[in-house]
């Protein structure tokens, strides 16, 4: 049972565009919510989180979103630069410091130039 | 500082036969993740460990995968025996301390190991 979904396996975008990843939850207990990005041959790395508190959180050029109601999650990356083509996760916990991460199926991110 | 390391990085074994996964996490870091990505889909937890005990298995495959971690330090996987199903990336991750960080404490990978199984 896939409790995170990504429905778009692929994204392609213009440099300098706006990147817009979504995912979406069936579990109404999640509460953390986080974005992994994962080059090939190379494990995730942490992007950017968002606690079930905040409807919004923002680093740089990555802006995160979070529609509870909607059981939603969105990715902004703006501009967008073609070092930003990867996969992309979303993830999410249930129970803060219990640190269960459950993934989405991933949407690969390609920039171009 | 130095990251989560891997080995082997490949495998390749026919069905029926044992195979060993192995991880060392950043120095310091309490709690030790395994995780299985199947192709197309996302890291899936096997298994979770605080220091040398285990606080979440309810995902392993118990009748053929095992895990331990010596110490409290490194970690092995081990598939005994693998099916064809088992043909996944293997990834290693591990955080500070899921008790002292909050609200949630950031999971570090290394960069797995791709186990084909025949």
């Amino acid at each position: 049972d896939q409790q995170v979904k990504q429905n778009s396996p692929s994204l392609s975008v213009q440099e300098g565009r706006i990147s817009i990843l979504n995912c979406d939850y069936t579990n109404s207990m999640f509460d953390y919510f986080l974005w992994y990005k994962k080059y090939p041959a190379e494990g995730p790395t942490f992007l950017i989180s968002i606690s079930s508190i905040k409807d919004k959180n923002e680093d740089g050029r990555f802006t995160v979103f979070l529609n509870k109601s909607a059981k939603h999650l969105s990715l902004h990356i703006v501009p967008s630069q073609p070092g930003d083509s990867a996969v992309y996760f979303c993830a999410a916990s249930a129970v803060p410091g219990a640190n269960n991460l459950f993934f989405g199926t991933g949407t690969r991110l390609t920039v171009i130039p | 500082e130095a990251g989560v390391a891997q080995s082997p990085r490949y495998k390749i074994i026919e069905k029926r036969q044992s195979v060993a996964f192995w991880c060392n996490p950043i120095s310091g870091h309490a709690t030790l993740y395994w995780y299985q990505q199947i192709l197309g889909q996302g890291p899936k937890l096997l298994i979770q460990f605080q220091n040398n005990g285990v606080v979440d298995d309810s995902q392993l495959p118990k009748d053929r995968f095992s895990a331990e971690r010596l110490k409290g330090v490194d970690s092995t996987l081990k598939i005994q025996p693998a099916k064809l199903e088992d043909s996944a990336v293997y990834l290693c991750a591990s955080s500070l301390d899921v008790q002292r960080q909050g609200p949630l404490d950031e999971q570090f990978f290394g960069p797995g190991t791709r186990l084909t199984v025949l």
